[in-house]
């Protein structure tokens, strides 16, 4: 059974720091693409970034260019984001998907980031 | 950047048939995904690459994709389908490819 298990959200301050985590299990992880995507409270869905299965190549919504980090470790089956430099508008919950061809077949139960002081 | 447009509601009797749309330029030459997210819960893929539904996707759920519009097709609708729906395509046309979802449509069961 496929499973992405976040974890790491939390309250922050505005310029603040975080680093979120996925766990996958059930599938050959180092065979996927695989992508953040958040919701902030009462809106629509949001892509923030996605991974090559080697980590060779990575994208990011325009937004969060320059402050946030995709990365992956694939001997750990995990999936990371690093979140710096946070504004109120990355409050959000954040789920892990996996990628199937430009889909996401896949999608953890997410984790709640806030940004405020 | 591409821009997916979506009704922001969509009522429907039980029974009865319920078509949520997404709109795009040229959106018939993308491949659409469409997701179903019920209050508090993760979205769910309920149609991929236009009209083909995951494993134990209902057969009421189907697809389609041309011109400029996609269109996700819910038959003899349930209380159970009642949702917020997101359509998504991976546009590469820029130099920096990225994910787009809609935004959103929530579907009311009358």
């Amino acid at each position: 059974e496929v499973q992405l298990v976040e974890s790491g959200g939390g309250l922050v301050q505005p310029g603040g720091s975080l680093r979120l985590s996925c766990a996958a299990s059930g599938f050959t992880f180092s065979s996927y693409w695989m992508s953040w995507v958040r919701q902030a409270p009462g809106k629509g869905l949001e892509w923030v970034a996605n991974i090559k299965q080697d980590g060779s190549e990575k994208y990011y919504v325009d937004s969060v260019k320059g402050r946030f980090t995709i990365s992956r470790d694939n001997a750990k089956n995990s999936l990371y984001l690093q979140m710096n430099s946070l504004r109120a508008e990355d409050t959000a919950v954040y789920y892990c998907a996996r990628d199937n061809l430009a889909s996401f077949d896949y999608w953890g139960q997410g984790t709640l980031v806030t940004v405020s002081s | 950047s591409y821009v997916l447009t979506q009704p922001p509601s969509v009522s429907v009797a039980p029974g009865q048939t319920a078509r949520i749309t997404c709109g795009g330029n040229n959106i018939g030459s993308k491949s659409v995904h469409w997701y179903q997210q019920k209050p508090g819960q993760a979205p769910v893929l309920v149609v991929y690459d236009d009209s083909d539904r995951p494993s134990g996707i209902p057969e009421r759920f189907s697809g389609s994709n041309s011109g400029n519009t996609a269109t996700l097709t819910i038959s003899r609708v349930e209380a159970g389908d009642e949702a917020d729906y997101y359509c998504q395509v991976w546009d590469s046309s820029s130099d920096h490819p990225h994910v787009v979802f809609g935004g959103g449509t929530k579907l009311t069961v009358l």
